[in-house]
């Protein structure tokens, strides 16, 4: 089945640094990937959608210069965290699928988040 | 803005009952897909519906899309261990491409 990693699984950062998460689609190529935030024992919460070679889709309430997105190939899209507070700490999920329209989505295994 | 709920929240099962989560959407949805998390895990696909009264199954797993495509359901049958985690629905509105919306999720207990 199609494989989607993440890099880093888990990051501690002080408070006011920038922190990068990749997410890779191994061996299928990604048209859209998407960026998700969980807290513990909720739901999933879609940040921002993604597409290769043209500008995230922000949800509302999600901050654009604070998320930064890029999705610079078929394969790999990242997430940086800009200027981080506590309150970013959180799981960070990605999932990428193969279609501009609804999907299978296939998800990264996360990257646990601390900044303290 | 959309909204998914399911419901129960959490269910405590023995091994061997069955189980069933509802998920409700504030609008009608295109289609519909369904993902696991285990604990610790993250969500995997299980299937998606797209049809209206759409009934599809896996094994022991019955997955059901509404006549009015605004609700789901997903029954599992003699539940095992195996089956514990988190079930999420996770929907997109009608009328184009739109955003994935994920429903607040079930968590499924089995006790042997």
């Amino acid at each position: 089945g199609a494989v989607v990693s993440q890099h880093p699984s888990r990051v501690i950062c002080k408070s006011g640094t920038s922190v990068k998460i990749e997410c890779r689609s191994l061996d299928f190529q990604a048209t859209t990937m998407f960026w998700y935030r969980q807290f513990p024992k909720q739901s999933l919460m879609l940040m921002a959608t993604s597409n290769e070679g043209s500008k995230a889709t922000y949800e509302q309430g999600v901050e654009k210069d604070k998320f930064l997105i890029n999705h610079a190939s078929l394969t790999l899209s990242t997430l940086t965290v800009t200027s981080a507070h506590p309150e970013d700490s959180s799981f960070y999920i990605c999932s990428a699928s193969a279609g501009l329209a609804f999907y299978e989505q296939y998800f990264g295994p996360g990257t646990r988040l601390t900044v303290t | 803005g959309q909204q998914v709920m399911q419901i129960p929240q959490y269910q405590h099962v023995q091994e061997g009952e069955d189980f069933t989560t509802y998920c409700n959407s504030s609008t009608t949805l295109s289609n519909i897909q369904w993902y696991k998390q285990r604990p610790g895990g993250h969500p995997v696909f299980l299937i998606q519906l797209v049809k209206s009264g759409e009934v599809k199954k896996q094994k022991r797993l019955t997955f059901q899309f509404g006549e009015a495509k605004k609700n789901s359901s997903l029954h599992i049958t003699a539940t095992q261990t195996t089956d514990v985690g988190t079930y999420f629905c996770a929907g997109m509105g009608s009328g184009g491409y739109q955003k994935v919306t994920f429903g607040t999720g079930t968590k499924l207990q089995v006790i042997p």
